[in-house]
């Protein structure tokens, strides 16, 4: 069974204060590694999508890393605007088709001016 | 192009009521799923669909039934509401990028079951 942990639970962090949102996983095979933001109230809404261990993709203060094992959210120097439930999902590779993701219960990140 | 959009947005409904829950995507896309989402239990997944006509089993799938008639309509539908189904409701949709897919969520709709 397909699993995904994301830790924390809750980060609380002031405006500047660089960190990093972890989502370990385990699936069979990876075919990929999605990031996901979710304000309150809203639809989660795509970041990123990773496909092989050692790739990273950024977006303004957002980097995202994958290894074979878990994935990084990393926050540089983070603004209130970037406060936000952050969810991770993987898609894994199974006998036939596979279109579904399984998502982790999320970090909820709060950034304080 | 409004994306995913769902309705109703919010809904209370009684005991052994039914509803049916509507989703529709101007995308084009082949695939469309239905999840709950409820305090410290993530994004479970009701069912889906891999394309009109056809429909399958998610995770959490007792409780509910739906339909795709149309390739932009996914409904979700509980025949006899149960306080067990408060919850939030979203609908998303994806293509295929390679393999793989990247789902595109619409609002959720809020149901309270009383």
């Amino acid at each position: 069974e397909d699993q995904v942990t994301q830790s924390p639970e809750a980060l609380r962090l002031q405006e500047g204060e660089s960190s990093s949102l972890n989502c370990s996983y385990t699936v069979s095979g990876l075919r990929g590694l999605f990031w996901y933001r979710q304000d309150p109230g809203k639809g989660p809404e795509f970041l990123f999508t990773l496909y092989s261990a050692g790739e990273e993709k950024e977006k303004e203060r957002l980097k995202a890393t994958l290894t074979k094992k878990e994935s990084f959210l990393h926050i540089t120097a983070p603004k209130p605007e970037d406060s936000a439930t952050y969810l991770c999902a993987v898609q894994a590779y199974s006998g036939g088709s596979n279109y579904k993701l399984t998502f982790g219960k999320g970090t909820l990140l709060t950034v304080n001016p | 192009n409004a994306g995913v959009t769902q309705t109703p947005k919010f809904r209370v409904l009684k005991t052994g009521q039914s509803m049916t829950l509507l989703c529709a995507q101007d995308m084009n896309h082949e695939y469309m799923y239905w999840y709950r989402q409820d305090p410290g239990m993530g994004l479970r997944l009701i069912h889906y669909s891999v394309g009109e006509g056809t429909t399958a089993k998610g995770e959490v799938p007792d409780g509910y039934n739906v339909s795709r008639l149309k390739k932009q309509n996914f409904l979700l539908g509980l025949e006899s509401a149960a306080p067990s189904q408060t919850s939030v409701y979203f609908c998303a949709s994806s293509y295929l990028s390679g393999a793989r897919v990247l789902q595109y969520f619409g609002p959720g709709t809020r149901l309270t079951v009383t």
